[in-house]
């Protein structure tokens, strides 16, 4: 079964500052990786995924991950963090059969604070 | 707007009821999933189900049951069974099959407090 893991519980990081969030994965086959964004009491907005082809991508809100296959891991960065970046951020991987999802395993989160 | 409509926002629950959360989604999505998030948990899931009339157990499905009747409607009941049901419960849907169906999106989530 695959699995998600979010190494960091709590980052912080002042406002300006470059930010990443790291996210290590254990899947047999080729991944489908997410990350999403929830601000508190607040339900789950995706920030970016990757499925296949550039190993790097964009998001919204100024964001982009790196998938690195030989470490198993999706990072996501971001090169100056504002304060409305505060959140709690979620990396998953989807598995599928039958052609169908069959739902997302999340990692516990890491809670992103910024300092002013 | 299309999206995804939980209700209610919040819920209280007295020991050894049932109760029922509602999601709807307008996006003309196949699957549907319900997840509980509790603190330093992440999320977990509970049901999904990728198309009418069928659904599947997740990882935490005791003390839960859903039903499919419609395309856009994915009930949750947490029964009396669920010994610890007091948590945020967050509904998604995807389309289903290829490229399309790779996204999962959420709704905004309910809170159960069992009182």
């Amino acid at each position: 079964a695959q699995s998600v893991t979010q190494p960091d519980i709590h980052i912080t990081v002042s406002e300006g500052a470059s930010l990443e969030l790291r996210c290590n994965y254990s899947y047999g086959a080729t991944p489908y990786l997410f990350w999403y964004v929830q601000s508190p009491g607040q339900g789950l907005q995706l920030l970016l995924k990757y499925f296949s082809g550039d190993t790097l991508v964009q998001g919204i809100k100024g964001f982009e991950a790196e998938f690195k296959r030989s470490q198993s891991s999706f990072n996501l960065r971001k090169p100056s963090v504002h304060w409305s970046d505060a959140a709690e951020y979620f990396c998953a991987v989807v598995e599928y059969s039958g052609g169908g999802a069959d739902g997302l395993t999340f990692g516990k989160g890491t809670h992103l604070i910024i300092q002013p | 707007d299309g999206g995804i409509t939980q209700s209610p926002k919040y819920l209280f629950r007295k020991e050894g009821q049932n109760v029922t959360l509602s999601c709807e989604q307008n996006l003309n999505h196949d699957a549907m999933y319900w997840y509980r998030q509790d603190p330093g948990q992440g999320l977990r899931l509970i049901y999904y189900s990728q198309i009418v009339n069928d659904f599947q157990k997740g990882d935490i499905a005791e003390g839960y049951s859903v039903s499919r009747e419609k395309k856009e409607s994915f009930p949750l009941t947490v029964t009396s069974a669920q010994k610890n049901p007091t948590a945020f419960y967050l509904c998604a849907s995807s389309p289903y099959g290829g490229q399309s169906g790779n996204t999962i999106y959420f709704g905004e989530g309910s809170w159960l407090t069992v009182v």
